[in-house]
């Protein structure tokens, strides 16, 4: 069964250091979302991609979140200036319909 | 935007019996309403969804159903086994590829 992939699986970094998550989206799933979780919340969405177009960031912290997704395949979500409250799960689901979406394990970022 | 709340946030009910989880949504234009488990360290699993033209959709031991009007949905899990202890999220969206919003989720424990 096909499956999103994502690494890594944990992240252990000091604030203000640099971090990158990676996510594989299901083969052919041209829509590509990140949603952060915190311990005890639902996800909430952080970027969605459609091919490698951008379609909603209205929830991307941009000062210190970048998304890129350049082939329309996989994409790279990155954090710099890692801050404590960034601490969280990250989450990368994709969709073929742009209705189902399906998530990968996840990235449990842990910021010191 | 669309705000969806959940309830309740903790459940435990004895192995065989019935377990009911309750959302409400406040954007008439939502028309897509998900259920995800998730159990400890994993990503969100896609367990069984429902459209806004269908009140009720059933799957084995587990059904959804929504009421349009009052705006609210619910998750039936009858004979209840201990696999189905984790974390219980419904979802909406507007379809489309759309972002999904979480409710704040449901701890389920089942009890042998």
């Amino acid at each position: 069964e096909a499956e999103v992939a994502q690494s890594p699986r944990y992240k252990i970094t000091e604030k203000s250091q640099a971090v990158a998550f990676w996510c594989d989206p299901i083969s052919g799933h041209a829509t590509l979302y990140w949603y952060r979780q915190i311990l005890g919340q639902g996800p909430e969405l952080l970027v969605q991609f459609q091919d490698e177009s951008v379609v909603d960031d209205s929830q991307l912290p941009k000062d210190r979140f970048s998304a890129e997704r350049l082939k329309g395949v996989d994409s790279t979500l990155k954090i710099q200036p890692a801050e404590l409250g960034d601490s969280a799960m990250y989450l990368c689901a994709s969709s073929q319909t742009g209705t189902e979406q399906f998530f990968g394990p996840g990235t449990r970022l842990t910021v010191l | 935007g669309e705000n969806v709340e959940q309830h309740p946030s903790t459940l435990s009910v004895q192995e065989g019996d019935s377990a009911v989880i309750k959302c409400t949504y406040s954007d008439s234009a939502s028309n897509y309403f998900p259920w995800y488990k998730q159990e400890l360290g994993k990503g969100p699993q896609l367990i069984i969804d429902i459209r806004s033209n269908v009140g009720e959709k059933k799957d084995q031991r587990i059904a959804v159903t929504l009421n349009k009007t009052a705006k609210h949905f619910s998750l039936h899990i009858t004979e209840t086994q201990p696999e189905d202890s984790a974390v219980y999220f419904c979802a909406a969206s507007k379809g489309g590829a759309q972002k999904l919003v979480f409710g704040q989720g449901t701890r389920l424990t089942i009890n042998p």
